[in-house]
């Protein structure tokens, strides 16, 4: 059973303005959540994480928020650049052992 | 460098033949792991180790096997590869309970 998921399988964005990924999960145990970010023929690259004591934490453009009632994480892209055009991983783990990934989500950000 | 290698990166077999993909670490991480990835079904664990000599089933370890003899290697065994173990592989270390993986850049693996 899918732990981790992620509902939009791709967004399509215009350069300069703010992609929102989402991503939900099932299991209340989960304590820290990462994003990765895959381009074709390379293995996916870790993005930014969030430990399940804070609900916010930015890196450059890059912006995760998490809403632990809702079981409910999102990462804020702002401004989206061409560059930025990939797909993108969620996952949630616990106690830092084995990730949970979700299906990812394609983003694809036009000029 | 700090990276996680995999080999090969592109293999065609036929079914029954036994293959290994290789994977290695050079950032003397307890924690290995590899992953399949297909279409619509995103990152799938297939086994990992904490450390030498200690590893376990992921959500899909049917037809695999795995060993950790040394710290920076651990490969991936098909005994027997059949035509739906034809995936794209990643390997991925990390320290023990960091949370964060370090990925290979996958092996693309097709079985006929």
């Amino acid at each position: 059973d899918q732990q981790v998921k992620q509902n939009s399988p791709s967004l399509s964005v215009q350069e300069g303005r703010i992609s929102i990924l989402n991503c939900d999960y099932t299991n209340s145990m989960f304590d820290y959540f990462l994003w990765y970010k895959k381009y074709p023929a390379e293995g996916p690259t870790f993005l930014i994480s969030i430990s399940s004591i804070k609900d916010k934490n930015e890196d450059g453009r890059f912006t995760v928020f998490l809403n632990k009632s809702a079981k409910h994480l999102s990462l804020h892209i702002v401004p989206s650049q061409p560059g930025d055009s990939a797909v993108y991983f969620c996952a949630a783990s616990r106690s830092g052992y084995a990730l949970n990934f979700g299906k990812g989500t394609s983003l694809l950000v036009t000029p | 460098e700090a990276q996680v290698t995999q080999n090969p990166r592109y293999l065609i077999t036929v079914t029954g033949k036994k293959l290994t993909v290789t994977c290695s670490q050079n950032m003397n991480h307890e924690y290995m792991s590899w992953y399949r990835q297909d279409p619509g079904l995103g990152l799938r664990q297939i086994y990992y180790s904490m450390n030498v000599e200690v590893t376990d089933k992921g959500d899909v370890p049917e037809g695999y096997k795995v060993s950790r003899k040394e710290k920076r290697n651990f490969p991936l065994i098909l005994e027997s590869p059949s035509p739906n173990q034809t995936s794209l592989y990643f390997c991925a270390s990390g320290r023990l309970f960091a949370g964060e993986l370090f990925f290979g850049e996958g092996s693309r693996l097709t079985v006929l």
